[in-house]
């Protein structure tokens, strides 16, 4: 069955950055892409970006444009996100998301991860 | 950008009856990059319905897509207790924009 299983939480400074990764089994990985979303205590959710771990290209929402990167690796099936320059309205449990190709929505999902930003 | 309105923000039904949640487009949306999904506490979401009305694997009948256009509905039937949660609708546009409404929180009366 699809699995994607994400790192642990994570608490960090305000001004540091973190990485954060999905492994993702029981599928071929790379027709499929990756996506991460993020929804802060209380709120709803926030489509961040994607992977295509296929040809290592990703496309991500303007409002985090400069500050995200993600990255993949086909020789673990992980895919990874990095965030910098945190700030508290950073805090937010971060998912990952599979869209089987070509669908436009996520039929999978990691357990999500924890990120507290705080001084 | 396409902003989704999801309303009610809170539904109070008791088990055994109908709920119907509505998810209204500030433009036209394709039906076939319109989503519903569900998340209970402490969970991730879990996909519900695709194409505005098809079932995901595994869900229930008793959930149920419809619209078209702007407004778009998901309606559960015979509520029972593991159907409270938060749904939230979501859509996809071809500014590469994969946006959600703010959730319909379905509780307990």
């Amino acid at each position: 069955q699809v699995q994607l299983v994400q790192s642990g939480a994570e608490v960090k400074k305000p001004g540091a950055s973190v990485k954060i990764s999905c492994k993702a089994s029981g599928y071929t990985f790379t027709p499929h892409y990756i996506h991460w979303l993020r929804q802060a205590p209380g709120q709803g959710l926030e489509w961040m970006g994607l992977c295509n771990p296929r040809g290592d290209t990703t496309t991500y929402a303007q409002k985090f444009r400069g500050r995200v990167a993600m990255t993949r690796d086909t020789s673990t099936n992980t895919v990874y996100m990095e965030v910098t320059s945190l700030t508290s309205e950073d805090t937010a449990v971060y998912y990952c998301a599979r869209e089987f190709s070509g669908t436009y929505y996520f039929d999978s999902w990691g357990q999500g991860t924890l990120v507290t930003v705080s001084s | 950008e396409i902003v989704l309105t999801q309303s009610p923000g809170t539904l109070s039904l008791s088990p055994g009856e109908r709920a119907t949640l509505s998810c209204r487009a500030s433009q036209t949306v394709n039906s076939k990059f319109l989503v519903w999904y569900q998340q209970k506490p402490g969970q991730a979401p879990r996909l519900l319905i695709y194409g505005a009305s098809s079932r995901a694997t595994g869900i229930s009948d008793r959930f149920s897509g419809s619209g078209s256009g702007t407004d778009f509905t998901l309606t559960i039937n015979r509520l029972e207790p593991e159907d409270f949660a938060v749904y939230y609708c979501q859509q996809y546009d071809n500014s590469f924009l994969y946006t959600f409404g703010q959730g319909t929180r379905l509780e307990i009366k």
